[in-house]
């Protein structure tokens, strides 16, 4: 059974701080998609890694894929008020239509 | 474009009423879901449909019956809900992956929040 197991949980910060988000499997996953979600809206896609090794940077987000693609983590630089929410590791279940996501990281920074 | 569609936003009902949810996208995706969500957790599958066939039902009660009329359009129909039913559903899309077949990235819709009362 694939699993996405995320840390931290939760991590409240001050405005300006930096923060590492990760997201940890034992499989190896083809892709792996972070998302950022609010209260009662639908997670939107931040970036999709593909590639071991893979970095990808996002204005103040970077995005990489561990080289054996079993793991992936976020990093914020400077972070802003407006970084608060859930953010979501997922891939896909290998061989089916199936998603898994990640337990979720809730970010709170601070103004 | 990258946008999935659903109506409507919110939704309140009570348990003997028939309600439907409804999600559309013009990205060409083959692939749709309809995920449920609880506070404070990740979304949970409930029905993969591919090429409109239904491909996955994660053993979710028959008071949710899905359905695909076509390649753009997924519905998800409500009936004798009960309140712990309330959250919120959500949308997806996929293309098959590069590997062909299976599911790649999944773009979701901005949910339906429904309350059962």
């Amino acid at each position: 059974t694939q699993l996405l197991e995320q840390s931290p949980q939760f991590l409240s910060i001050q405005e300006g701080e930096n923060l590492t988000v990760y997201c940890n499997s034992s499989s190896v996953f083809s892709s792996l998609q972070w998302y950022r979600q609010e209260p009662g809206e639908g997670p939107v896609l931040l970036v999709t890694v593909v590639t071991g090794g893979e970095v990808k940077k996002l204005k103040r987000l970077t995005f990489q894929f561990g080289d054996a693609r079993k793991d992936s983590s976020l990093h914020i630089t400077a972070a802003q008020p407006g970084d608060t929410g859930l953010y979501l590791c997922a891939g896909p279940v290998s061989g089916t239509y199936k998603y898994i996501f990640g337990t979720g990281t809730r970010l709170k920074v601070l103004a | 474009d990258t946008e999935v569609t659903q109506t409507p936003k919110h939704l309140v009902m009570g348990m003997t009423n028939k309600k439907s949810l409804k999600c559309e996208q013009h990205m060409g995706h083959r692939a749709m879901y309809w995920y449920k969500q609880k506070a404070k957790k990740p979304p949970e599958l409930m029905f993969v449909y591919s090429y409109e066939k239904l491909s996955i039902n994660e053993s979710v009660p028959s008071r949710f019956s899905p359905e695909c009329p076509n390649s753009s359009l997924l519905n998800l129909h409500l009936h004798a809900l009960q309140p712990e039913d309330s959250a919120l559903y959500l949308c997806a899309s996929s293309q098959e992956s590069l590997a062909g077949g299976y599911t790649d990235t999944q773009y979701f819709g901005p949910g339906t929040r429904l309350t059962v009362l």
